[in-house]
């Protein structure tokens, strides 16, 4: 069965200091990873999309990361605005079909 | 400016009573999806559509309709079949529904029950 977990569930960070967010995955096979910013309320804002193990895209302070089985997303010297939830999706071989992970809650206190 | 539009932002339904959702892009996408969003749970996909004309049943498909007339809009119904309509629902779209192609998203509906 196909499935994506994302890790921790809730995550705080004092400003400036730097952490990563994790999602694993089991799919057959991957045609895509994708990465989301949520803010409460609203529509995720896409961030990210990964295709083969290996790749890392940035954009500011984030970073994203694939490998064969889990995805990382590096936040570097964040800042009180980057408190979200971000989501993963992974969208397998077969289907049509994207998968979410439940989200991961990040708060940086100023 | 192009992007996705959900109308109304908050809807509110009584008991036994059918509810629409809008969605409407301007992107030209071929694709359109159609997600529900529980605390606590991952993005559940209820149906969506390749191209005009044409959806497919999501993994919660049950108790929702959908219609596929213009490229544009991909309007979701929410029938009185549903027995726990209350979540926030989001509207999708991408080029294309394989080949691993980004969805971008709506604002969203929130739906709540009088």
């Amino acid at each position: 069965e196909d499935q994506v977990t994302q890790s921790p569930e809730a995550l705080r960070l004092q400003e400036g200091e730097s952490s990563s967010l994790n999602c694993s995955y089991t799919v057959s096979g991957l045609r895509g990873l994708f990465w989301y910013r949520q803010d409460p309320g609203k529509g995720p804002e896409f961030l990210f999309t990964l295709y083969s193990a290996g790749e890392e895209k940035e954009k500011e302070r984030l970073k994203a990361t694939l490998t064969k089985k889990e995805s990382f997303l590096h936040i570097t010297a964040p800042k009180p605005e980057d408190s979200a939830t971000y989501l993963c999706a992974v969208h397998p071989n077969t289907g049509n079909q994207f998968y979410f992970g439940t989200g991961t809650s990040l708060t940086v206190i100023p | 400016d192009g992007g996705i539009t959900q109308s109304p932002k908050y809807l509110f339904r009584k008991e036994g009573q059918n509810v629409t959702l809008s969605c409407e892009q301007n992107l030209n996408h071929d694709a359109m999806y159609w997600y529900r969003q529980d605390p606590g749970q991952g993005l559940r996909l209820i149906y969506y559509s390749q191209i005009v004309n044409d959806f497919q049943k999501g993994d919660i498909a049950e108790g929702y309709s959908v219609s596929r007339e213009k490229k544009e809009s991909f309007p979701l119904t929410v029938t009185s079949a549903q027995k726990n309509p209350t979540a926030f629902y989001l509207c999708a779209s991408s080029i294309r529904a394989h080949l691993g192609e980004t969805q971008y998203f709506g604002p969203g509906t929130r739906l709540l029950v009088l």
